[in-house]
This record gives structure tokens, C-alpha cells and sequence, in this order.
């Protein structure tokens, strides 16, 4: 079964850093792109961006490429998001995502999110 | 950047009633390739969104038969037949034919 775990998230002042991980299992993690998606508090979904299965290269939102930078470690099976000089707006809940098996093309699978929340 | 563009839904809807949820691109999502780069998502209250419909109208492995998606180039629908209590939550759509990526704004669903 494939399962998606996000963590990292919390209360976070602006300005800061923060680091988001996704432990991925169920499935062969180096063979697949990966996503992050965001969801505001107001129910806005936002596609963050993805990378490919080596690592070798990666597509971003062009309004958050400037401070976000996804990564990934295959030997662990981990997915990353680095969040930098976050904003209020970055307040959201982040979501790891994975397509589905060829013909699906999807996001067919998200995992439970983890909640981002940035104030002073 | 394509813009998702969802209409709402009169609701509540009566339970056993079908419901159109419309979603309309800036752009043709339609490939060279004869595929439609317009997926549909359902976010049930309390939980992440699951993948509906692929490719304008291809039912994702395990959805209801209800759930059925149709449309042109850049005009998409949703429909549900007979609703039920289980399909309440939040509709998006999405396009995927290029960078970055979009969804709709969302369209809530409510029973009667």
C-alpha cells in the first residue's frame, strides 16, 4: 500500500526557515516524480512544484521558486521541501504527493498533510 | 499560467438528485496527442483530496460509476448522479498539460 507521511510543519515567525519532510513506502520511491501541493486555510490548492525520480531536476510554482527548493533522498525514501523567508501567506497545510501508475496521470496519491502556520 | 475557472453548485442538492460541477480553462487542454489534460479531485471533509476522474472522463481505479467527467477543449464537466451523503466535500479541478500546474478554485457540494 502506498503510503505518504508529511512532517515538519508548525508555528513558524516570519522571516524563518523551515524544513518539511515525506517518508514515502509501499512502493519503489526512486522510480516516480514527486510533488508538493499546498492547501490555504481558505481551501485554495496550490501546486509547489515537483522533482524527478533521480533528483536530477525539478519545476516549480514561478511565484514560490525564489524561496522554496525541493529535494529528495532515494535511500531513504524521503522527500523534502526547504521553505525560506516564509510569509504569512505561506500559512497552509502541505501536502507530498505522487501520480498514478501509467495511463493514470494524477496526483492519485496525497498523503494526511501537515500544517504549516506562520505568525509572530 | 492556465487559469482553472469552477462554477458553484445550488446548493443544498436533494439527496438522489444529480449535480453538475463546471470548470472552464484559459487554454485548450487538449494535447496534439487527443488527450485532455483535465483531472477532478474530491476533498471529503477532514481529509486529503482523492484523484476522481484523469484525462477529462477516465474514472480513477475504485470510483463510483456515478461520477462521470466530460467536455471540450476548455470546457469541463462533473457529473454526479444521484448524490449521496458520501460525495459531500469540496469538487477541484485540475489542469496537468503544462507547468505550472493549476487547480480550480473548488466547488462545495452539500446534501439535502
Amino acid at each position: 500500500e502506498v503510503q505518504l507521511v508529511e512532517s515538519g510543519g508548525g508555528l513558524v515567525q516570519p522571516g524563518a526557515s523551515l524544513k518539511l519532510s515525506c517518508v514515502a513506502s509501499g512502493f519503489t520511491f526512486s522510480d516516480y516524480w514527486m510533488s508538493w501541493v499546498r492547501q490555504t486555510p481558505g481551501k485554495t490548492m496550490e501546486w509547489i512544484g515537483d522533482i524527478k525520480y533521480d533528483g536530477s531536476y525539478t519545476n516549480y510554482a514561478p511565484s514560490l521558486k525564489n524561496r522554496f527548493t525541493i529535494s529528495r533522498d532515494n535511500a531513504k525514501s524521503t522527500l523534502y521541501l526547504q521553505m525560506s523567508n516564509v510569509r504569512s501567506e505561506d500559512t497552509a497545510t502541505y501536502y507530498c504527493t505522487r501520480q498514478g501508475d501509467y495511463p493514470v496521470k494524477g496526483f492519485a496519491y496525497w498523503g494526511q498533510g501537515t500544517l504549516v502556520t506562520v505568525s509572530s | 499560467d492556465i487559469v482553472m475557472t469552477q462554477g458553484a453548485l445550488p446548493n443544498p442538492v436533494p439527496s438522489g438528485e444529480s449535480a453538475s460541477i463546471t470548470c472552464q480553462s484559459s487554454k485548450s487542454l487538449l494535447h496534439s496527442n487527443g488527450k485532455t489534460y483535465l483531472n477532478w479531485y474530491l476533498q471529503r471533509p477532514g481529509q486529503s483530496p482523492q484523484l476522481l476522474i484523469y484525462w477529462m472522463s477516465t474514472r480513477a481505479s475504485g470510483v463510483s460509476d456515478r461520477f462521470s467527467g466530460s467536455g471540450s477543449g476548455t470546457d469541463f464537466t462533473l457529473k454526479i448522479s444521484s448524490v449521496e451523503a458520501e460525495d459531500v466535500g469540496v469538487y477541484y479541478c485540475q489542469q496537468f498539460l503544462e507547468y505550472p500546474l493549476t487547480f480550480g478554485s473548488g466547488t462545495k457540494l452539500e446534501i439535502k
